[in-house]
Order: structure tokens, then C-alpha cells, then sequence
């Protein structure tokens, strides 16, 4: 089975710029969720998905912003990049509901986004 | 709202010799806790969950974890580590309640392992 698949896995962006990065769960998984790794904040929640409807959103400005497709894939965007937006990305996805017991999320390799 | 200390950010140990990551964590409600490894270049692989039960939790790798209610702790332990176990190690929690799965990490602790 295959496993998440996160699009691209490297960019570099300008600031001023917007971004759309995307994910791609593991088959049959309906939950889907954003974090943002970086040197200083560590892994930071950003968002949470399940079929379609954000269940939990991390505490990150406006310009941060994401979706969930009915197949299940999810996008997360970034408008008006700053430097300090600079992080990987990861994706993570779960078979169960968020909050259950057997919710064991699964994540990709990440994006890196590089902002110059 | 739940908090995660990994009281050490760099732990060196010599192959085939034990090693014990620490982890407190602080939370108001009841929390399911995780361990996490990532290798450079990689997300996140799950080494093993306590959700409820033996405090004692087996995960891959040979790596073991041990809840410590009344600590609040959660180290994990493997008693002979490789070469190829270097890597970042994440505690991390979750709420039992409030059908999140949202996770909280550690900073993290760098493990190195010498030949």
C-alpha cells in the first residue's frame, strides 16, 4: 500500500509570494492533518481534516489556510509568505476519526519550502 | 492545554550499549502518548502508542516505553542500540477527549549513536 505522498517535496519561494502545497493520503484514509516543522518552534499542528470538514485548527495567522477534497486529498495554502515561514511541511493521515482510540496517523516525507 | 519536555536535546551513546529517552509531559485531561523517530530527510514513523493498559508498551525496532502516571512521564528505552538508530526521536500527546487528533510535540532529542 502505498504510503503519503506530499507535493512538492522542495520549494523556494519569494516572499510576498503565495504557496499550495498538497497531500495525498494513504487509500481509504479520511482524516488528514497539517503540521510545521522548523529549528526554533519545532512541530506545530496547523490543521486537521475529516471528510471534508476542518475538525481543529492550530494557532497560525489567517494566511494559512487548507482544504480536503472528497477523495480525501487536502491542500494546505500560504499567502503572503514572510521569511519566517521558511519549515517542512508534513503531512499525516489516519484511517480512524480524529479522537479515537485507534487514530494513529501516519505522515509523509514533507514539503521543504524555502522563502528568500 | 498539554505540554511535552524532552529534557535531553542530545543524547551520545556507543552502538550495541543502552539508551534511555526522557519525556514529561503536563496535561489537564487524560492524554494517549506517542513516540515518534525521524530519520534525515524524512517525516515521521511511529515507534509506539500507550492509549490505555500495560504501562509497559513494546513498539519496532526493539524499543520499549513505560507510562508513568504519577511522574507524568513517558521515557523510552531500548537496551542494546545500532548504528542505524541515529536519528531525532519526538514525544508527543494527544487529548483523550474532544475528537482531535491533534498531537503535541517534544522539541525533540537527537540520538547519536557511536561506533
Amino acid at each position: 500500500k502505498a504510503g503519503v505522498t506530499q507535493t512538492p517535496r522542495y520549494l523556494i519561494k519569494t516572499r510576498g509570494q503565495q504557496v499550495t502545497l498538497s497531500c495525498s493520503p494513504i487509500s481509504g484514509h479520511r482524516s488528514v492533518s497539517w503540521y510545521q516543522q522548523t529549528p526554533g518552534q519545532g512541530l506545530q499542528f496547523l490543521f486537521e481534516y475529516f471528510s471534508e470538514t476542518q475538525r481543529n485548527k492550530g494557532n497560525f495567522p489567517g494566511r494559512f489556510s487548507g482544504r480536503q477534497f472528497s477523495n480525501s486529498r487536502s491542500e494546505m495554502n500560504v499567502s503572503t509568505l514572510e521569511l519566517g515561514d521558511s519549515a517542512l511541511y508534513l503531512c499525516a493521515s489516519s484511517l480512524a476519526p480524529p479522537g479515537t482510540g485507534t487514530y494513529e496517523q501516519y505522515f509523509g516525507p514533507g514539503t521543504r519550502l524555502t522563502v528568500t | 492545554a498539554q505540554s511535552v519536555t524532552q529534557l535531553d536535546s542530545q543524547v551520545p551513546v556507543f552502538e550495541e550499549a543502552p539508551v534511555e529517552l526522557r519525556c514529561n509531559y503536563s496535561s489537564s485531561v487524560s492524554v494517549y502518548l506517542f513516540w515518534y523517530v525521524q530519520y534525515p530527510n524524512q517525516g515521521l514513523q511511529l515507534l509506539l502508542k500507550y492509549l490505555s493498559g500495560s504501562t509497559l508498551v513494546k513498539g519496532i525496532n526493539g524499543f520499549e516505553a513505560e507510562f508513568n502516571k504519577s511522574q507524568t512521564s513517558f521515557h523510552l528505552r531500548k537496551p542494546s542500540v545500532h548504528i542505524s538508530d541515529t536519528a531525532e526521536y519526538f514525544c508527543a500527546v494527544s487529548s483523550v477527549s474532544g475528537n482531535t487528533g491533534k498531537l503535541i510535540f517534544g522539541q525533540g532529542t537527537t540520538l547519536q549513536v557511536k561506533p
